[in-house]
């Protein structure tokens, strides 16, 4: 069945490493979301794509974060130096968006990377 | 299981009786509203969406209403089952704009059997 595939599921990794998490969003959808999740913060928007061209990332720290879509298939999602702040739970969503002509419609997650920074 | 805020809204309700989970939204301009549930180690699942040109919207078991005037939504679930629990989050995008998904802060809903 169609579903966002996230990889990795889990990161443990030292301060000031680089880190990418990947996404596959579902085939079709030509809108991708990374979304943060904290105990304190919730869930936060990082960055979002539509036919793979980077709409907002306003969320998104810029000097360490960066968010690319290679193709279509592929989104990702990099920090680099990671420090331990960005601990977090990191969610890639897919959906459709407006230009489909049916209007805004849900967005589909991953199971998401749960990243920790020592 | 992983909570979502240090101060995030509860809700208790016992099996078999009606929750009600209510959301604020805030951007007046918001045209597009979803629920979302999110089970522990999960990613959010939707459960039920409304467009700004209705008021209320029904699913198996759920029934989202919303109320422009106040900018106020509300999640009912019938015949609360022990699946149910979860944290449960409101999101708004407004289609105008710039198309973000924006999500509230989430309310946890726990069923006791």
């Amino acid at each position: 069945d169609a579903r966002v595939t996230q990889t990795p599921r889990h990161k443990v990794t030292e301060m000031g490493q680089e880190v990418t998490m990947r996404c596959q969003p579902i085939l079709g959808h030509n809108t991708v979301f990374w979304y943060r999740q904290t105990m304190m913060q919730g869930l936060e928007l990082l960055a979002y794509f539509r036919n793979r061209a980077p709409l907002d990332d306003s969320g998104m720290p810029k000097d360490r974060f960066s968010a690319e879509m290679p193709d279509a298939t592929l989104a990702t999602l990099k920090i680099q130096p990671s420090e331990p702040r960005d601990s977090a739970v990191y969610f890639c969503a897919s959906g459709l968006g407006q230009k489909t002509g049916r209007g805004n419609t849900e967005a589909f997650f991953g199971q998401g990377t749960r990243l920790t920074v020592v | 299981g992983e909570s979502v805020g240090l101060h995030l809204p509860t809700l208790s309700v016992q099996e078999g009786d009606n929750s009600i989970i209510n959301c604020a939204y805030s951007n007046s301009a918001s045209d597009y509203f979803i629920w979302y549930k999110q089970e522990s180690g999960k990613g959010p699942q939707f459960i039920i969406d409304i467009r700004s040109n209705m008021d209320k919207r029904q699913g198996q078991r759920v029934t989202v209403l919303l109320n422009k005037t106040v900018k106020h939504l509300s999640l009912q679930i019938a015949a609360t089952q022990p699946g149910d629990s979860a944290v449960y989050f409101c999101a708004e995008n407004s289609q105008g704009g710039s198309e973000k998904l924006v999500f509230g802060k989430g309310t946890k809903l726990t069923v006791n059997p």
